[in-house]
């Protein structure tokens, strides 16, 4: 069974850093480019961030660029999402989110399994 | 980046009424459209992928259409269970967007 469990949410004040963990099951990573995706209390989804398989495609959203930085620790089967110079507007729960569909080499993905998310406070 | 807006933004429906949500991309994303059911303080869950294709486990009463820029999904006969909020997410192009949401209420 495939599952996707978070952690290291919490309260931060502006400016600060977390960092987010997210341990696969069921699936290797080595296999599956996986995402971070993250909503707002009362908000709609924002994709945040995308890791390949090989760990060698990056994406991010330009929210966040320059300012998070994702990761993965195969031997793990963890992802990971170190988040500096955090502010308000950041305060979401974030979900790591399984989605690398390839369509003639390209990536088109959807977001087939997802963790229960873990909440992110970013206030004073 | 491609924006993406549903419509309408929430729906008050019976259950067993036909419902529809439609979702509208800025610019042609060919049939890379998926759909998302989201309850109150849980995940989404994917419901249909490629616009029409229907993701194992979901039940048949959802269906997806459309291409280019217009998409529709379907519940042909709403359960009490459905009750949730409804995503669309395109998979053509970085940053990938999704809709504002649409919300099905209990009429």
């Amino acid at each position: 069974e495939v599952q996707l469990v978070e952690s290291g949410g919490g309260l931060v004040q502006p400016g600060g850093s977390l960092r987010l963990s997210c341990g696969a099951s069921g699936f290797s990573l080595s296999n599956f480019g996986v995402n971070w995706v993250r909503q707002a209390p009362g908000k709609g989804l924002e994709w945040v961030s995308y890791i390949s398989s090989s760990g060698t495609t990056i994406y991010y959203a330009d929210s966040v660029k320059g300012r998070f930085t994702i990761s993965k620790d195969t031997a793990k089967n963890s992802l990971y999402l170190q988040m500096n110079s955090l502010r308000a507007e950041d305060t979401a729960v974030y979900y790591c989110a399984r989605g690398s569909t390839m369509v003639r080499g390209v990536l088109k993905p959807y977001f087939d399994y997802w963790g229960q998310g873990t909440l992110v406070t970013v206030s004073s | 980046d491609i924006q993406m807006t549903q419509s309408p933004s929430s729906l008050s429906a019976s259950v067993g009424d036909r419902v529809t949500i439609t979702c509208r991309a800025s610019q042609s994303i060919s049939s890379y459209l998926n759909w998302y059911q989201q309850k109150p303080g849980k995940a989404p869950n994917l419901l249909i992928y490629a616009a029409s294709s229907l993701q194992n486990g979901v039940p048949s009463r959802f269906s997806g259409s459309g291409s280019g820029t217009d998409f529709t999904l379907t519940i042909s006969s709403l359960q009490p269970d459905d009750f949730a909020a409804y995503y669309c997410q395109q998979g053509y192009d970085s940053p990938w967007t999704f809709g504002q949401g649409t919300y099905v209420e209990i009429k």
